[in-house]
């Protein structure tokens, strides 16, 4: 069972240079999130989505984009990379219900902006 | 949202009890108390979750009292691998509102 897998693990980009983070699930959840965390920091919420098809913007949306065509993926997309956005990226997802769903997080895509 | 207040860190030797204590003063009535573990360079890792009273699972225990404003981890008989970041999250699950992470308490286990 691989829970929760982010590729790629590392990358450096320039800026202005844009990528896509990718996230797939095996769990067959619902929800899907994407967090950042800057060093130091707690994690800060970017976008989640609820179901294929449905996304919606979390804490800190500006500069990503996101989409959710099956309930297994949830690209997270860069477009023209500052030096702002450097930072470690989890992906997470859960089942819905009531109470705080375990989150199941990935490994993490640590992302450099020069 | 409820917020939540924790120590920053923590420091233990092997094999001591550690209690960390999480502040959240506004919880609502649909909200649980969960609590996450970090390792350096991984994502965060469900450890328990709790509304009221006691629970107990095969790595640590949550306590809430009656009021609800505050909880309590404790982690018994910690070891080196118990150093982490230790986060406490409030919420009703709505996938909207999510999970706040603040900045966690560092515990920091020494031998």
């Amino acid at each position: 069972n691989a829970g929760v897998t982010q590729t790629p693990k590392f990358r450096i980009l320039k800026i202005g240079q844009s990528m896509t983070l990718q996230c797939t699930q095996d769990m067959n959840h619902n929800y899907m999130y994407w967090y950042r965390q800057d060093p130091g920091m707690g994690l800060k919420l970017i976008y989640y989505s609820v179901g294929a098809g449905i996304t919606d913007k979390g804490e800190v949306p500006n500069g990503y984009n996101v989409s959710r065509s099956t309930t297994e993926d949830f690209p997270l997309r860069l477009e023209l990379a500052a030096p702002s956005q450097t930072s470690v990226y989890f992906c997470a997802s859960s089942y819905p219900g009531t109470a705080n769903q375990p989150q199941h997080f990935g490994d993490g895509t640590r992302l450099s902006i020069l | 949202l409820a917020k939540t207040t924790q120590p920053i860190s923590m420091d233990s030797y092997e094999g001591q009890e550690v209690n960390i204590t999480c502040s959240h003063n506004n919880i609502a009535t649909n909200d649980y108390i969960t609590w996450y573990q970090q390792f350096p360079s991984q994502g965060p890792r469900f450890i328990i979750q709790g509304y009221k009273t006691k629970v107990t699972n095969e790595v640590a225990s949550l306590f809430i009292p009656a009021d609800r404003k505050s909880s309590t981890l404790s982690l018994p008989r910690v070891s080196l691998s118990d150093t982490a970041v230790y986060y406490c999250l409030v919420g009703d699950g709505q996938a909207g509102t999510a999970l706040i992470f603040g900045k966690g308490t560092t515990l920091s286990v020494s031998s």
